[in-house]
């Protein structure tokens, strides 16, 4: 199985309201990732899961809040967003070191959240 | 942070024709690796490079690395229809779980 699935599809939301993006993947991988894309843009790293411990936070505002309750999980807690933050959220694994010679990240199809 | 600079942009061919795309650097790397990303979807690994290699083969697709002008080239040959999409290349600077640094990207289409 070399899927990373990604639960919602399509999420709206107010600026009020507390939602979850999921992602799950059965690969073995122990390292995953979240990322933002905007509209014609490139996707940019927000955060980084290693054996279920947070490596890599890129100055991500505290409204996202990540949570990787096993090694095939990983949630992004929503609260208080900004229309600004309306994008495509993407999830991925990878295995964990170079020298397993597979470092190449795997992507779900990702959640696009439209804040209103 | 966006470290890849892909160039074209955009990029327009008709099916049959060879499709080649650049992307620039600025940091050293361990690895240059290439996306695809059809209409607004989940990315798709293309092919990896490390950084002591200088040219690599899968399939359809040619990638070549120049460290020294930090700098990497895509082509695919033979385009088919269902390769329009957005090509991504994409740099790991460290080793273990880092995220990557992806550029700009070409978004490519074919013409049938």
């Amino acid at each position: 199985d070399t899927e990373v699935t990604q639960t919602p599809k399509h999420l709206v939301m107010g600026m009020t309201n507390k939602k979850s993006l999921k992602c799950e993947q059965h690969m073995g991988h122990r390292a995953m990732y979240w990322y933002k894309q905007k509209a014609k843009k490139p996707p940019e790293l927000m955060f980084v899961y290693s054996y279920e411990k947070l490596s890599i936070n890129e100055s991500v505002p505290s409204r996202f809040s990540p949570e990787c309750p096993n090694s095939s999980l990983l949630n992004l807690h929503l609260h208080a967003l900004q229309p600004e933050d309306s994008a495509l959220y993407l999830c991925a694994s990878s295995h964990q070191f170079m020298t397993s010679g597979r470092i190449e990240q795997y992507f779900g199809p990702g959640t696009r959240l439209t804040v209103t | 942070s966006q470290q890849g600079e892909e160039d074209p942009q955009a990029l327009s061919i008709q099916e049959g024709e060879n499709a080649t795309m650049n992307c620039s650097y600025k940091t050293s790397i361990n690895n240059l690796q290439w996306y695809r990303q059809n209409s607004g979807r989940g990315l798709v690994h293309l092919i990896l490079i490390r950084s002591n290699e200088r040219e690599k083969h899968s399939g359809r697709l040619r990638v070549t690395l120049d460290t020294s002008k930090k700098s990497s080239s895509l082509l695919i040959t033979a385009s088919r229809a269902a390769d329009t999409a957005s090509y991504f290349c994409a740099t790991v600077d460290g080793g273990g779980a880092d995220g990557l640094t992806f550029g700009k990207g070409t978004h490519l289409i074919i013409q049938p």
